[in-house]
């Protein structure tokens, strides 16, 4: 695509539900990482991956949080039972090579836990 | 421990003045740094990004690497009430390796 996608940008859920986040970035980036905004604060990175897998899964805040990707494309961020301070702006980012050139984001998901 | 470090501000300065913007970094064998503008309520973007040692310009914007410091700076030339955003430095420490973000420095342009 033109650009990373994120789906859906805004999720409102019930304490304790689970949740899927889905980042489609830029065809042909290999590097693709997610982090985490809350309000006002800084970038949370959580997990990277080169191709399909994760060389840096220190982030994850709790055994709550998992990410896969899959055919180098497509990756999903899946929190479980999700908790109030799960609250905030998830944020996708792709690019052609890990670290040396641009990061791309893309608009976000803002999840709301009620 | 790898480390960025910014102010996180706010920093004001008036309107057609010069901002400056700071970020240090922990990491000697850092390789790739990048400046980032974030508006509030939207995803970080591109403004610079810079590998050499010395100065980068682009427009209004020069980006000033200092290896043997291990700081990097942004300068905003005539600043305008539009720079008014949060800048978010970014660190490679080696090519394979994934960003290492600041905090960011929030900086108010006053009209």
């Amino acid at each position: 695509g033109a650009g990373v996608s994120q789906s859906p940008s805004n999720k409102v859920t019930e304490k304790g539900k689970d949740v899927e986040l889905r980042c489609d970035p830029i065809s042909g980036h290999t590097a693709l990482y997610w982090y985490r905004q809350s309000l006002g604060q800084g970038l949370e990175f959580l997990i990277y991956f080169q191709g399909n897998s994760a060389p840096d899964k220190s982030g994850l805040p709790s055994d709550r949080f998992s990410a896969e990707r899959t055919g180098g494309s497509v990756s999903t961020l899946t929190i479980q039972r999700t908790q109030q301070e799960d609250s905030a702006v998830y944020l996708c980012a792709s690019s052609p090579q890990p670290g040396e050139t641009e990061a791309f984001f893309g608009q976000g998901t803002r999840l709301t836990v009620v | 421990q790898k480390e960025v470090e910014q102010n996180s501000g706010p920093l004001s300065v008036p309107e057609g003045a010069i901002a400056s913007l700071n970020c240090t970094y922990s990491d000697r064998g850092s390789q790739s740094f990048f400046w980032y503008r974030q508006y509030s309520g939207k995803s970080p973007e591109l403004i610079m990004f810079i590998y050499s040692n010395g100065d980068k310009e682009d427009g209004r914007f020069t980006a000033q690497l200092n290896k043997a410091s291990q700081y990097v700076s942004l300068l905003i030339r005539d600043s305008q009430p539009s720079d008014s955003a949060t800048y978010l430095c970014a660190v490679t420490p080696d090519s394979n390796y994934q960003l290492i973000w600041g905090a960011g420095t929030k900086l108010i342009i006053k009209p």
